[in-house]
């Protein structure tokens, strides 16, 4: 799997829009972008994945830059909930998907 | 539904003895995968159960091992515990392991005394 690079942290302002950047420099054509978030002592959640569009759901909007070799994932209107780590992985399709290799991440924290 | 449910939440264990970990994924999940997360290594893959078969292996030593169940209930297990195996363990279940997003348990907490 592609090895993603993410700023160690970040801070928004609350009720502005939280955009964290991934890159994957060496994401091959199969390979989808993942976002996952873990707040303190839960396990990680799915946030939204996609493979070269631009993908929304109800949780946030994730961007893919044409050549695919960097992703942000924008949190529209951040709330001191979103405060957490953010991983952003890069998973190829097939059996090999389940050895997922999750980096640093970037711990974000919102502010009042 | 229900989640993905991981038993027992907290454990604490002396060094040399064993311990079995326990996930149940959603239901209709056949893909399950499992993590260890402590706060110098980060998130790292340890395996990944699929229709009761190992499918992927992570770089951890062979005192870590798991197994899945006809029922897609997976376990696994540390032999021979040492300070180092304290950790957060992590279940993650989906559909087929594919391009669908993995969803995690809360995880159990390892302490080795």
């Amino acid at each position: 799997d592609a090895k993603t690079t993410q700023p160690p942290s970040m801070d928004c302002a609350e009720g502005r829009a939280a955009n964290l950047p991934c890159n994957h420099s060496t994401i091959s054509g199969n390979e989808y972008v993942y976002w996952y978030r873990q707040i303190h002592s839960q396990g990680p959640q799915y946030i939204i994945h996609g493979l070269k569009n631009n993908e929304t759901n109800e949780m946030a909007s994730l961007i893919i830059t044409e050549d695919r070799k960097s992703s942000t994932l924008i949190l529209p209107h951040a709330t001191l909930r979103d405060t957490a780590v953010y991983y952003c992985i890069v998973r190829v399709l097939g059996t090999n998907a389940g050895k997922s290799t999750f980096g640093d991440g970037t711990t974000l924290t919102v502010k009042p | 539904k229900a989640g993905v449910t991981q038993t027992p939440r907290y454990l604490i264990k002396t060094r040399g003895q064993q311990v079995t970990l326990s996930c149940s994924p959603i239901s209709g999940h056949r893909s399950v995968s499992w993590y260890q997360q402590t706060p110098g290594q980060g998130l790292q893959f340890l395996f990944e159960y699929f229709s009761e078969t190992q499918r992927n292996k992570g770089n951890f030593p062979g005192r870590f091992s798991g197994r899945q169940f006809s029922n897609s209930r997976s376990e696994m297990n540390v032999s021979t515990l040492e300070l180092g195996d304290s950790a957060l363990y992590l279940c993650a279940s989906s559909l087929t392991g594919n391009n669908y997003g993995y969803t995690f348990g809360s995880g159990t907490r390892l302490t080795v005394v």
